[in-house]
């Protein structure tokens, strides 16, 4: 079975642009999870879905960046007005439920480099 | 803020030898996880641990997690070029469903 899929897998855009990075969840999965990572560090939680709504979004950086899983699948991280900051791999995960219980499986990341 | 803090950062070995990765925190967590990352692929999860003091071995890798749920290591017997990677920790504390993930250890394996 097809495992998580993100597009792009690169994104270079120009500082103050709007991207939206997409992810594709395990057929069945219903949490899904974004994370941001920068060169040589860990993944930084961003936010947390469970179904359509979104459980926890602590981890969003500011209000440029908002999320979406309109139909309890597919995602789309939103990113308005882009700073250089911003430039790192953001990955996305999905799991059968909730994290501690199940495993979450990785997509491969959009890599983000804003100019 | 939660922190969970592995050391070493970086590690370069000969294959064959032993190693350990230590992650800590001060915070007690209800679950934790060992990951590896490669270049350009998202980490792949080694192993969960749930119990203060449990230990799990995954062929020459084993990981255990400390008797008050703030620490963990993984222990790599006889490493191989192949185990070479980036090592994640990750855990969730009871009543959240995030995960937080350590800093790291990238671990190269020489031929």
């Amino acid at each position: 079975g097809a495992g998580v899929s993100q597009t792009p897998s690169n994104k270079v855009t120009e500082k103050g642009k709007y991207v939206e990075l997409r992810c594709d969840p395990i057929s069945g999965h219903t949490a899904l999870y974004w994370y941001r990572q920068s060169l040589g560090q860990g993944p930084e939680f961003l936010i947390y879905f469970q179904g359509t709504g979104a459980a926890d979004d602590s981890g969003l950086p500011n209000d440029r960046f908002f999320a979406v899983r309109p139909e309890g699948s597919v995602s789309t991280l939103k990113i308005q007005r882009t700073e250089r900051g911003d430039s790192a791999v953001y990955l996305c995960a999905s799991s059968l439920g909730p994290a501690g219980n199940y495993e979450q499986y990785f997509g491969p990341g959009t890599r983000l480099t804003v100019t | 803020t939660q922190l969970l803090e592995q050391s070493p950062q970086f590690l370069s070995i000969q294959e064959g030898e032993n190693l350990t990765v230590y992650c800590n925190s001060s915070s007690v967590f209800s679950s934790l996880q060992w990951y590896r990352q490669e270049p350009g692929e998202g980490p792949v999860l080694l192993v969960t641990v749930v119990t203060g003091g449990e230990v799990k071995k995954l062929k020459r890798l084993t990981f255990q997690f400390g008797d008050a749920r703030k620490d963990s290591s993984l222990h790599i017997t006889a490493a191989q070029p192949g185990d070479t990677g980036l090592y994640l920790c990750a855990a969730t504390t009871s009543g959240t469903y995030k995960y937080i993930f350590g800093t790291g250890t990238r671990l190269k394996v020489l031929a």
